[in-house]
């Protein structure tokens, strides 16, 4: 089975921190993606990488960056973490053979309290 | 822009009722569709797709049907269970270039099932 792996399930931070998410997964796939899970409002797509250093910005990317360095890692980066950042960040990757239907392979999910 | 509309829970039924979620789109072109499910504490998890007009998708006793025409994608499950109790998003994903796996979410809805 597909595995996405995120580093951490409960964050904590202050405003002003920086953050580090981490995303690995197990089965080669080309694509990564963040998304941002809010109630009320679905998923929104803050960046993903469709190949080693490659990225774009999503429908969000306001107030984060992303690094993509090996094929099965894929960072989220809140250089200075504000309150409005509180949330649910959700990783998932998808094959490009898979990907011709999209199906997206997801991780547990970070919750992430910036105080 | 794409988008997905989902009907606006929460929804509560008693165990064996019948069970529909309206999901409509906005889309250029022929996107594939897909539903997702979220159980309490996980991540996303794909419950089934349709990459096609007429298609059905269908898993673990829910379906849906790809009806261009109307554009919608309704879920329906003849008889739920309490273990169906979660969130539930209607996706698209548009076709062609680096558009691989970058789906749009609806904003979920939330559904239980009660004894």
């Amino acid at each position: 089975d597909v595995k996405v792996t995120q580093s951490s399930r409960y964050l904590v931070k202050r405003t002003g921190e920086k953050v580090f998410l981490e995303c690995v997964q197990d089965m080669d796939h080309e694509n990564m993606f963040w998304y941002r899970q809010d109630p009320g409002l679905g998923l929104r797509l803050i960046y993903f990488s469709y190949d080693v250093k490659m990225k774009e910005k999503g429908d969000i990317p306001e107030g984060y960056s992303v690094s993509r360095e090996k094929k099965e890692r894929f960072s989220l980066i809140l250089e200075s973490a504000s309150t409005n950042q509180t949330s649910m960040y959700l990783c998932a990757s998808s094959s490009n053979y898979r990907g011709l239907t999209g199906e997206l392979f997801f991780g547990e999910g970070s919750r992430l309290t910036v105080l | 822009g794409n988008s997905v509309t989902q009907m606006e829970g929460p929804v509560t039924l008693s165990e064996e009722a019948f069970l529909t979620i309206n999901c409509t789109y906005t889309a250029t072109g022929y996107p594939s569709l897909f539903w997702y499910v979220q159980y309490p504490g996980e991540g996303l998890q794909l419950l089934l797709k349709a990459t096609k007009a007429d298609d059905k998708g269908s898993n673990k006793g829910f379906e849906a049907t790809y009806r261009k025409e109307t554009t919608s994608f309704h879920l329906e499950k003849g008889s739920v269970q309490v273990s169906d109790s979660a969130v539930y998003f209607c996706a698209l994903s548009p076709r062609g270039g680096t558009s691989y796996g970058k789906l749009t979410f609806g904003q979920g809805t939330i559904l239980t099932v009660h004894p």
